[in-house]
């Protein structure tokens, strides 16, 4: 069954630094977004992208965020200068052709930072 | 205000129980909804879908929807210990055709042999 992937798996990074975190959709599917989870909280929107331009954001998703589709199959989220408190989990999520229809989630990225 | 709200639990149900979790949603505007099942430390995982008033059923899974009460229901017949986890109620509200997914905090349920 098609699935979303993402990379890597967890992510060590320094305060200040950089961070892109890589996803692959489900193949035919045209809607991409990013969610994240702190520790013990609800999954909270970033960012859905569709048409090669974003689509909606969320208040969290501020200069500090962006997100790109650089060739057919990948979408990154690259969030610059991090703080310790973008420490969470990042999930990837795509869904088919349509409104509304049923997103479905990568595996995450545990981001860490020091 | 909440848009998503569920009670957090835990909820305890013995093995081969019929196990009901509820969620209300504060927006009207709300169209589309969603079950999750996650597992600690994993990623949400797509139970079901509902999208009109009624039952809805897959399964040992059954997905109620009452828009007038703003209210979405799963039950889940059955139960295995497989079944433990966190379960997620998630609505799509009609903003700008994001299709943003505003998820409640989850539902902790323990099914016990």
């Amino acid at each position: 069954e098609p699935e979303v992937t993402q990379t890597p798996s967890h992510q060590v990074t320094q305060m200040g630094q950089e961070v892109i975190l890589r996803c692959v959709p489900i193949s035919n599917h045209l809607y991409f977004y990013w969610y994240r989870q702190i520790l013990g909280q609800k999954v909270e929107f970033l960012v859905s992208f569709y048409n090669n331009e974003i689509s909606e954001k969320s208040e969290i998703f501020d200069d500090q965020f962006s997100v790109e589709r650089p060739d057919g199959s990948n979408f990154t989220l690259k969030i610059r200068s991090t703080k310790l408190e973008d420490s969470a989990m990042y999930f990837c999520a795509s869904s088919g052709t349509g409104e509304n229809q049923p997103q479905h989630f990568g595996d995450g990225t545990r981001l860490s930072i020091l | 205000q909440k848009e998503v709200e569920q009670n957090s639990g835990p909820l305890s149900v013995p093995e081969g129980a019929i196990a009901s979790l509820n969620c209300t949603y504060s927006d009207r505007g709300s169209q589309s909804f969603f079950w999750y099942r996650q597992y600690s430390g994993k990623s949400p995982e797509l139970i079901m879908s509902i999208y009109s008033n009624g039952d809805k059923e897959d399964g040992r899974f059954t997905a109620q929807l009452n828009k007038a009460s703003q209210y979405v229901s799963l039950l889940i017949r059955d139960s295995q210990p497989s079944d433990s986890a966190t379960y997620l109620c998630a609505v799509i509200i009609l903003t700008g055709g994001g299709n943003k997914l505003t998820f409640g905090t989850g539902t902790q349920l323990k099914v016990e042999l």
